[in-house]
């Protein structure tokens, strides 16, 4: 079946704009996650939706980015005022409880990612 | 919260020899430790996982040992390929909770 998808693949935008990044899950599963990853770096956790839960935003750098998970399907991203620091790959995965066809339970399947640049 | 440390930060072993990453956790409450693989410019993957109840696993070549009293877990890989060539990423938390990652081993298997 379809993987996670995220689109754009590649965005670039002046500093200052806002960006909207969006990922769709793989149908069925329940949890939805972002990360970001800077250049040579590890995966530093952005948010986590569950179902109709509340979100677990800790992992949020500042009050400039925000998630949004709609339907308990998509989600999307948002950074606003964007700065030369928020420039990475942001990655966003999904799991399931054994829900998704075809996947295993709990695993962590990843998007492709959106490579963001602030110029 | 988690935090994760993986060692070393890159790893550079002959073809054929094995290979070693070692990772660290903080929180004795996290149950699920996966290992993934990212090559370059592609999405991580899901090699290997174990979870608290077991302090071993295999699979053909990879295998993942735990050590839930000193909180630490260890990626093995025998006879090493180039095509193994990658980041590896260790992980910590709880199934089907956000995990913690570690800061990533880039591995290069010379020929």
């Amino acid at each position: 079946g379809a993987g996670v998808s995220q689109s754009p693949s590649n965005k670039v935008t002046e500093k200052g704009k806002d960006v909207e990044l969006r990922c769709d899950p793989i149908s069925g599963h329940t949890a939805l996650y972002w990360y970001r990853q800077s250049l040579g770096q590890g995966l530093e956790f952005l948010i986590y939706f569950q179902g109709n839960s509340a979100p677990d935003k800790s992992g949020l750098p500042s009050d400039r980015f925000s998630a949004e998970r709609t339907g308990g399907s998509v989600s999307t991203l948002t950074i606003q005022r964007t700065q030369q620091e928020d420039s990475a790959v942001y990655l966003c995965a999904s799991s399931s409880y054994g829900r998704g066809r075809g996947t295993k339970p709990y695993e962590q399947y990843f998007g492709p990612g959106t490579r963001l640049t602030v110029t | 919260g988690e935090n994760v440390e993986q060692h070393p930060s890159t790893l550079s072993v002959q073809e054929g020899d094995s290979a070693v990453i070692k990772c660290t956790y903080s929180d004795s409450a996290s149950n699920y430790f996966p290992w993934y693989k990212q090559e370059l410019g592609k999405r991580p993957q899901l090699i290997i996982d174990i979870r608290s109840n077991v302090g071993e696993k295999k699979d053909q070549r990879i295998a993942v040992t735990l050590n839930k009293t000193a909180k630490h877990f260890s990626l093995h890989i025998t006879e090493t390929q180039p095509e193994d060539s990658a980041v590896y990423f260790c992980a910590a938390g709880n199934a089907g909770n956000m995990l913690t990652f570690g800061g990533g081993t880039r591995l290069m298997v010379k020929p």
